[in-house]
């Protein structure tokens, strides 16, 4: 039972616009988000995350999103690069749950130049 | 300089084998876990050790054991390898255990033959 889905195995798109992953939850006892990014044969690397008080978080060209009421969060890259040609993990962990972080099965994003 | 080293990057070995990964943190966290990321790329936590004490051990064949000789090491021994286990073993830590941002090594690639 997957408790965090990406329901988009991969997403194309073209540099300098939009890429907007998804994801979804269904424990509501999530209090904090994350997102990852991953390049082939190297380990997930932390790039931006949200507290359940929040609706949105920024960092850079990186935005998170998140809608508590419908379960969902997303992940805003404005302009994407290709360098951001990556797979990306969305994760939450519960309060209580020491650190246990539930991962997403990734969405694979390829930024076409 | 690595944050969170993880020996060897790849492993083939035979069924029956007794094995073991190496992992090292050089940030000063109190907390360190075991995931696996398996076939269907779903990366999902094995273990947590909070300053070398077992906080978190997921539904794990007891094949596989942590050992924790210090703060900044986290090796994972397994016992009598079958072919299920192969996957990606990625070694992460974090400042404490309270979810939020795990850093994470480069993984160890195990093929069980």
């Amino acid at each position: 039972d997957q408790q965090v889905k990406q329901n988009s195995p991969s997403l194309s798109v073209q540099e300098g616009r939009i890429s907007i992953l998804n994801c979804d939850y269904t424990n509501s006892m999530f209090d904090y988000f994350l997102w990852y990014k991953k390049y082939p044969a190297e380990g997930p690397t932390f790039l931006i995350s949200i507290s359940s008080i929040k609706d949105k978080n920024e960092d850079g060209r990186f935005t998170v999103f998140l809608n508590k009421s419908a379960k969902h969060l997303s992940l805003h890259i404005v302009p994407s690069q290709p360098g951001d040609s990556a797979v990306y993990f969305c994760a939450a962990s519960a309060r209580g749950s020491q650190g246990n972080l539930i991962f997403g099965k990734g969405t694979k994003l390829s930024v076409k130049p | 300089d690595t944050a969170v080293s993880q020996t060897p990057k790849y492993l083939v070995t035979q069924m029956g084998n007794d094995k073991s990964i190496k992992c090292e943190q050089n940030l000063g966290h109190d907390t360190m876990y075991w995931y696996k990321q398996d076939s269907k790329k779903f990366l999902k936590i094995m273990f947590s050790y909070n300053n070398k004490e077992l906080i978190i051990n997921e539904t794990v064949p007891n094949r596989f054991s942590p050992k924790s000789p210090d703060k900044a090491h986290l090796n994972l021994h397994i016992n009598s390898l079958e072919l299920g286990d192969s996957a990606v073993y990625f070694c992460a830590s974090s400042p404490r255990a309270l979810g939020g941002e795990q850093f994470f090594g480069p993984g160890t690639r195990l093929t069980v033959l």
